[in-house]
């Protein structure tokens, strides 16, 4: 079936490091993928876009990149920051999400 | 610009107890809604997607319906609450353009008790 996941339930890094999520899907080939915010009780909030045809995309801090070999997606936020503190789902473009990632930065 | 407003926010139900959660989005026309359910600490789950009024596709087979009377509202029901029904419900909409991804709603948090 096809599946679209995000292996790391959670990450801690030191707040000024580069964080880096993974994303992974399977079974199929999305044109797109599509990475969220999500704070506790909130809703998700869509960061960035990135398509099958292009190998990475930025967006301030933000940095997302589209490997078709891997079928992996890394999104990366440089110098992280407390507020930056959240679970970051990754969408494959067909209604579906990965089960997120609990990012903590620590000061 | 666009809204979506969703309610309640929170909501406590006993088992059995019927449920009507409502949807509505401001400032499009025949955006594409979704329902989905996160249970703690889990991802989203799809539960019902419509692409017009009265066009409601199901994801997963369960006691939950849902209902697109108008343009702009969804709505999400069930005659009798399971224990198993808690969890939180999101409301979303989208255009279909990739582009600006999914808007979602702030959430319902039901506790079927």
């Amino acid at each position: 079936s096809q599946k679209i996941e995000q292996n790391s339930e959670a990450l801690n890094i030191q707040e000024g490091k580069t964080a880096t999520l993974t994303c992974n899907y399977t079974n199929y080939s999305p044109a797109y993928l599509q990475w969220y915010r999500q704070d506790p009780g909130r809703g998700p909030v869509f960061l960035l876009l990135i398509r099958e045809n292009e190998k990475e995309k930025r967006k301030e801090r933000l940095k997302v990149t589209f490997d078709t070999t891997l079928k992996q997606s890394l999104f990366h936020i440089t110098a992280s920051q407390p507020a930056d503190s959240a679970t970051y789902l990754c969408g494959g473009g067909d209604m579906r999400f990965g089960a997120g990632t609990r990012l903590t930065v620590k000061p | 610009s666009q809204t979506i407003h969703q309610w309640p926010a929170t909501l406590v139900q006993p088992v059995g107890s019927p449920l009507s959660l409502e949807c509505t989005v401001e400032g499009t026309s025949n955006p594409n809604l979704y329902w989905y359910r996160q249970a703690a600490g889990r991802g989203l789950q799809l539960l019902f997607y419509s692409v017009g009024i009265g066009q409601i596709s199901s994801e997963v087979p369960q006691n939950l319906s849902a209902s697109r009377p108008q343009d702009r509202q969804f709505i999400l029901s069930s005659k009798k609450l399971l224990l198993s029904d808690s969890g939180f419900y999101l409301c979303a909409w989208s255009t279909g353009h990739p582009n600006y991804g999914y808007t979602f709603g702030s959430g319902t948090r039901l506790t079927v008790v």
